[in-house]
């Protein structure tokens, strides 16, 4: 039973529009949470993170929304540039017992120029 | 740039054969984590480190061991490879309270 779930696998944008990608949870005592951008070959590397305890945070271009009541975050990027073309895997942790993460499927994002 | 480097890149080996990887890191972060990344799986908890001797289970362990015998080396090992077994693994150091981040992979091919 995947706690993480993305539901979907790709996304097509246009330079210079937004992107949305999105992510669901099932596990109430989450209470980080984490994006990573992933090139083919090389290990995910952190973008942005934010806290239960908050419901936004952003970070130039990258700005991560937090829904708990439905459960749900997303990572809008603005304006998509087709450098973020990448799998974007959204993770959480609960606060304890080395603060593992668990992932999502991960999304796969195209900007298209 | 976190220091982390993965040994070997890629291997390939048979089924039955014993396979050991290793991640190293520079920066004596006290934990260490091993997973696997599976096509639809995203990224999968194998193992985890908390010090040096101080080891724990992920989500997927069976057919994994891991050992640390100091604080910049955290190793995996399949005992006996299986097909299934075939996978990118990567290590990852956890830096702050919660962010982690990743070496550069070891693609694994069981035959």
């Amino acid at each position: 039973d995947q706690q993480v779930k993305q539901n979907s696998p790709s996304l097509s944008v246009q330079e210079g529009r937004i992107s949305i990608l999105n992510c669901d949870y099932t596990n109430s005592m989450f209470d980080y949470f984490l994006w990573y951008k992933k090139y083919p070959a090389e290990g995910p590397t952190f973008l942005i993170s934010i806290s239960s305890i908050k419901d936004k945070n952003e970070d130039g271009r990258f700005t991560v929304f937090l829904n708990k009541s439905a459960k749900h975050l997303s990572l809008h990027i603005v304006p998509s540039q087709p450098g973020d073309s990448a799998v974007y895997f959204c993770a959480a942790s609960v606060g304890n017992a080395g603060n593992m993460l668990t992932f999502g499927g991960g999304t796969r994002l195209m900007v298209k120029p | 740039d976190a220091g982390i480097t993965q040994s070997p890149r890629h291997k390939v080996t048979e089924t039955g054969t014993p396979v050991t990887l290793r991640c190293h890191q520079t920066e004596n972060h006290r934990y260490m984590y091993w997973y696997r990344q599976d096509p639809g799986h995203g990224l999968r908890l194998i193992h985890y480190s908390y010090g040096v001797k101080d080891t724990d289970k992920g989500e997927v362990s069976d057919g994994y061991s891991v050992s640390r015998s100091k604080t910049e080396d955290f190793l995996l090992t399949l005992e006996s490879a299986t097909s299934s077994q075939t996978s990118v693994y990567f290590c990852a150091i956890r830096i702050g309270e919660y962010e982690q981040y990743f070496g550069p992979g070891t693609r694994l091919t069981v035959t």
